[in-house]
This record gives structure tokens, C-alpha cells and sequence, in this order.
């Protein structure tokens, strides 16, 4: 089982609409969670984190989060052409390191 | 807005030679990061570094790579003798607790 799992996508959405990016991990340690954009040949941009159940929103976008069931998503409103982009899910197992594990990413790509 | 810098932006380098990638986090983070992202793959810890000493490294980080912090502000990860596998993006990442923000990157070519 991978440690961080993500559909690779191309998920195609059109501008306006909601994109749904979703992410489950195995490691039941993981504490906190936080979502990163990378644009093509750019590094990670930090654009969310989430640290206990439920749904936290900042602006256009929502994280939510479910320990219980390993999963945590990413919503993307009145989704943007320079939305485009891949995004990185990334669970951190508290203590020790603080090491954060990557999944491969979704590209999303938002059409006009 | 504070940010990280990485110096070089892109090094090319001969398979056995040595280099160094130097980092400035920003000023006031206690923890230091070393990532990788080998082309079209994921991203790949490869050490913490807190309070001057390592905190975790993975299995990647063998004994040809090695980190330092020289004075205050800089950060640097030290590649001994390069291999051919060790071409990547190697990314510099500091955090003043849980959130990791990364540098611009630094893109190692060995040939």
C-alpha cells in the first residue's frame, strides 16, 4: 500500500466550476495534513492545512479531513485557468522529524 | 513577504565531484528541510534539521550527502561524490513549526 495515494489524473474541470481533489495515506501518526500546488518546473506552494476533523476553508478553497477514515480532500471553488496545476498532498507525522510525505499529485487542468 | 532562497538556481556537475547547494530560510524558522523531486516523480524527504543537528534523514540520505549550518542564516546540503541518479530538483524547505515553505529549487544536472 502506498503511503500517500492520489489519482494522477488529468482532472479536467471547466472555469466556474468546483474541482474535487482527493487523498488517502496510511500512516495513522500523521497529525497534520497540508496541501501544496506546483506549477510545471516550479517548486511546492503552500496553499492549505488542516490539523483535526472536519472542513476548514480559506477563500476559494476547503480542505476537510477524516482521520478515521485516512482520507483527505481539497475543494477548489469557482475553479481558475491559472488553477492549473498539480496538486501535492502531504500528510506530516508529528514529532521526531516532522517529515512530510508526498503523494505523486493530481493534475488538475481548468478549461475555458 | 519573507521567502526562501536557493543558490544555484541550476549546477551542472561531473558523476564523483562534490557540490553544495546553499539555502537561506527564513529568518526566524527553527526547522530546516532537504527534499528532492526527481523528473516527472514525487516529491522525497531527505533530512530535518533542528537545534544544529539532524532530527531524521531517510534512507537516501547515505553517507555521501551531509548538511551544515555555517553561520545563522545559511543552509547547505553537500553531496560528496555525485552519481548520475543524484540529478533532481533538490528543494530547500524551512518551517517555524508545522508549515513547510519551500525555496525556488535548485536543479542538479550530473553528467
Amino acid at each position: 500500500q502506498k503511503e500517500v495515494e492520489q489519482n494522477s489524473g488529468p482532472l479536467s474541470v471547466p472555469e466556474g466550476a468546483i474541482a474535487s481533489l482527493n487523498c488517502t495515506y496510511s500512516d495513522r501518526g500523521s497529525q497534520s495534513f497540508f496541501w501544496y500546488r506546483q506549477y510545471s518546473g516550479k517548486s511546492p506552494e503552500l496553499i492549505m492545512s488542516i490539523y483535526s476533523n472536519g472542513d476548514k476553508e480559506d477563500g476559494r478553497f476547503t480542505a476537510q479531513l477524516n482521520k478515521a477514515s485516512q482520507y483527505v480532500s481539497l475543494l477548489i471553488r469557482d475553479s481558475q485557468p491559472s488553477d492549473s496545476a498539480t496538486y501535492l498532498c502531504a500528510p506530516e507525522r508529528t514529532g521526531g522529524g516532522n517529515k512530510l510525505t508526498f503523494g505523486t499529485g493530481t493534475q488538475l487542468k481548468v478549461e475555458l | 513577504e519573507p521567502e526562501v532562497t536557493q543558490t544555484p538556481s541550476h549546477q551542472v556537475t561531473q558523476m564523483g565531484q562534490e557540490v553544495i547547494l546553499r539555502c537561506v530560510p527564513i529568518s526566524n524558522h527553527l526547522y530546516f528541510y532537504w527534499y528532492r523531486q526527481i523528473l516527472g516523480q514525487k516529491v522525497e524527504f531527505l533530512v530535518s534539521f533542528y537545534n544544529n543537528e539532524i532530527s531524521e534523514k531517510s534512507e537516501i540520505f547515505d553517507d555521501q550527502f551531509s548538511v551544515e549550518r555555517p553561520d545563522g542564516s545559511n543552509f547547505t546540503l553537500k553531496i560528496r561524490s555525485t552519481k548520475l541518479e543524484d540529478s533532481a530538483m533538490y528543494f530547500c524547505a524551512s518551517s517555524p513549526a508545522a508549515e513547510q515553505y519551500f525555496g525556488p529549487g535548485t536543479r542538479l544536472t550530473v553528467t
